[in-house]
């Protein structure tokens, strides 16, 4: 499978609650992605990591890499109902980026 | 820019037909990517074509897929012959090699093969 793993599946949450979506990976690599997609839409890009970075924020996105246990974790702080989406992680190692299955997330209003 | 621009955006098809899938990637963008997304299999690299040229199309499924970057802003991906298993939908995205981006996307193309 090219996939990487992301947990959890899916998540619902009230609006305003925090939501937090791990990634793992299996390989050495340069940097690490985030991306959202709505429903029948193609990926907007989030936030990237380079893999000498631990933290980065973007407005209420904040992103951790920890390149030891080859994770990362998207934190979406005050989360609002435009927020549902699903949610996926792409790392890249050497030229090859790829994507994890997605985490589904509903925020509820 | 109008950003990554992909045609058609729904595409109907018989099997054994041949489906020609269109991508124009974001002016100025040097890497091109075809990714397939189903249920089963998420998203999936096809291939990474860079300065034009095909680096790598290991996950092409097999040899009734074809593509080609004729150009800087055109890409086609080709089934021939179309099957029923290959009915997902297709993106088509672009970035600029080394860039802090990411790529970017197209709205992808819905291919029900029948």
């Amino acid at each position: 499978s090219q996939q990487g793993e992301e947990d959890p599946q899916a998540l619902s949450i009230q609006e305003g609650e925090n939501a937090t979506m791990n990634c793992s990976y299996k390989t050495s690599i340069n940097n690490l992605q985030w991306y959202r997609q709505n429903s029948g839409r193609g990926l907007v890009h989030l936030i990237l990591i380079r893999s000498n970075e631990r933290e980065k924020h973007s407005g209420r996105l904040r992103v951790t890499l920890d390149t030891s246990k080859k994770s990362s974790s998207l934190l979406i702080t005050a989360s609002r109902a435009a927020d549902t989406a699903s949610y996926f992680c792409a790392y890249t190692g050497g030229f090859k980026t790829i994507f994890g299955a997605g985490t589904r997330l509903f925020v509820k209003a | 820019d109008a950003g990554v621009i992909q045609s058609p955006r729904h595409e109907v098809t018989e099997m054994g037909q041949e489906v020609t899938l269109r991508c124009k990637p974001i002016s100025g963008h040097n890497s091109l990517f075809w990714y397939r997304q189903t249920m089963m299999r998420g998203l999936e690299l096809l291939i990474y074509f860079n300065n034009n040229v095909p680096i790598d199309d290991s996950g092409m499924p097999e040899d009734r897929f074809s593509a080609k970057m004729p150009n800087a802003s055109f890409s086609t991906l080709k089934i021939q012959p179309s099957e029923p298993r290959d009915s997902a939908v297709y993106f088509c995205a672009s970035s600029y090699t080394g860039a802090d981006y990411g790529y970017t996307f197209g709205s992808g193309t819905r291919l029900t093969v029948v």
